[in-house]
């Protein structure tokens, strides 16, 4: 069963507009965590925004914020005042208890590519 | 600060040949390391991962096989390469403390088997 669900496989979105990626989840465990990735063009992976699932507040991070709904098992990606350097392929991403010593492994979903138009 | 390599950035190989991809980490010790695949158009996979020298683990059974000879060395292997081991491969460390959450990603290596 997929864990991580991204249904927009693409979004256009206007420069200087808000967008919200979607990203739901599927897991049993109360202690997860949720993340989400940036992939520009050039294929390396940046890490954005981190949410707990026992964090009570939004995580935030500059223009970057998570609206994490846990009772719908949604972590949206939110990002104010797009910018044309947001154009990338996006990737929600989940890591279940317990790790391994240490390591976190990590489950992505299928990405969506967000194109900023000027 | 701490810098993450991976090279060759690209191969192109035949069906049946041998595979040597390698990740090495600067700027931190005892690191967590991850190899992950990415197919075209797709989300990442986690391959293998380690949390010390000569510990490996598998996440997916396949003809890929990993090794971690040093503290901050990762290397990824194949002794006979398929076509669907096409795909674009990244390196992956964390540590502990300060950041146990955070994944920091090598540039990749595109691998292309014909």
């Amino acid at each position: 069963a997929q864990k991580i669900t991204q249904t927009q496989p693409g979004m256009f979105v206007q420069e200087k507009e808000a967008v919200t990626l979607d990203c739901t989840y599927d897991t049993s465990d109360p202690s997860y965590g949720l993340f989400w990735y940036k992939q520009p063009s050039s294929g390396e992976m940046i890490f954005l925004i981190y949410q707990g699932s026992y964090d009570q507040q939004n995580a935030t991070e500059g223009r970057y914020s998570l609206n994490f709904q846990k009772a719908r098992k949604s972590a949206n990606l939110v990002i104010s005042a797009s910018q044309l350097g947001d154009s990338a392929m996006y990737f929600c991403a989940m890591r279940e208890a317990p790790w391994d010593q240490g390591a976190q492994k990590l489950v992505f979903g299928q990405g969506t590519r967000l194109t900023i138009n000027p | 600060s701490q810098t993450i390599h991976q090279w060759p950035a690209t191969l192109v190989q035949p069906v049946g040949s041998p595979l040597s991809l390698e990740c090495t980490v600067e700027g931190t010790s005892n690191p967590n390391l991850y190899w992950y695949r990415q197919a075209a158009g797709r989300g990442l996979q986690l391959l293998f991962y380690s949390v010390g020298i000569g510990q490996i683990s598998s996440e997916v059974p396949q003809n890929l096989s990993a090794s971690r000879p040093q503290d901050r060395q990762f290397i990824l292997s194949s002794k006979k390469l398929l076509l669907s081991d096409s795909g674009f491969y990244l390196c992956a460390w964390s540590v502990d403390y300060p950041h146990p959450y955070e994944q920091y990603f090598g540039p990749g290596t595109r691998l292309t088997v014909t």
